[in-house]
């Protein structure tokens, strides 16, 4: 069965610099979420989107901003990053009505130097 | 949920036991909760789930278990496989974002499977 697809898997950036990370849901869903993990923590939500509108607002930073597009793709960008942005950054896809469960994607490994 | 930092609770049994791992969740107006499962480097693979007007629900060789009276989820897992090792996270769903709300996980657990 189709997954959620993330790109790139695996980015290295500088402090300061900005990035982009992508998400392709599984088909058919119509809702993305985010997450930040820390190395030993438990996921932190982000921002979740339904039909290209903000959905749910979590401890997202004002340096990151997210969009949903028409493709149902969605766009985590980040600014000015600090090495404390270092994780692993997970998307996740559901249906937003019926039994809604999230199916995570292979995460993406953001490295900050 | 909080943080744990860089320690996890550990949870250690012999292949072919049940484990049973616990699980204590914040917001009693929660309606939602999922177990999943998570391998080093890898996403949260979903495990069971289980609605809020329900004490118990089974899957195969997993059941979950929700206490409301005390804010407890459990879960069990029947005849541990080696493959079974993995850090094992709760989340709630608080149910007031629409049907895209963020999950809020609680506190993983290592499962560390004995030969």
């Amino acid at each position: 069965a189709a997954g959620v697809i993330q790109s790139p898997r695996h980015l290295i950036k500088e402090k300061r610099e900005t990035a982009t990370l992508k998400c392709y849901p599984i088909p058919r869903h119509d809702t993305v979420y985010w997450y930040q993990q820390g190395p030993g923590q438990d996921p932190q939500f982000l921002i979740s989107f339904y039909e290209k509108m903000q959905s749910d607002k979590g401890s997202i930073p004002d340096r990151f901003s997210a969009q949903q597009f028409s493709d149902y793709h969605s766009e985590l960008n980040m600014s000015s990053l600090e090495l404390g942005d270092s994780a692993l950054y997970f998307c996740a896809s559901s249906f937003r009505e019926g039994v809604r469960e999230q199916y995570f994607g292979p995460g993406t490994r953001l490295t900050v130097t | 949920g909080e943080s744990v930092g860089l320690h996890l609770p550990t949870l250690s049994v012999q292949e072919g036991d049940n484990s049973i791992i616990n699980c204590a969740y914040s917001n009693s107006a929660s309606d939602y909760f999922i177990w999943y499962k998570q391998e080093s480097g890898k996403g949260p693979q979903f495990i069971i789930d289980i609605r809020s007007n329900m004490d118990k629900r089974q899957g195969q060789r997993v059941t979950v278990l929700l206490n409301k009276t005390v804010k407890h989820l459990s879960l069990q897992i029947a005849a541990t496989q080696p493959g079974d090792s993995a850090v094992y996270f709760c989340a709630e769903r608080s149910g007031l974002g629409g049907g895209a709300d963020g999950l809020t996980f609680g506190k993983g657990t290592h499962l560390i499977i004995q030969p």
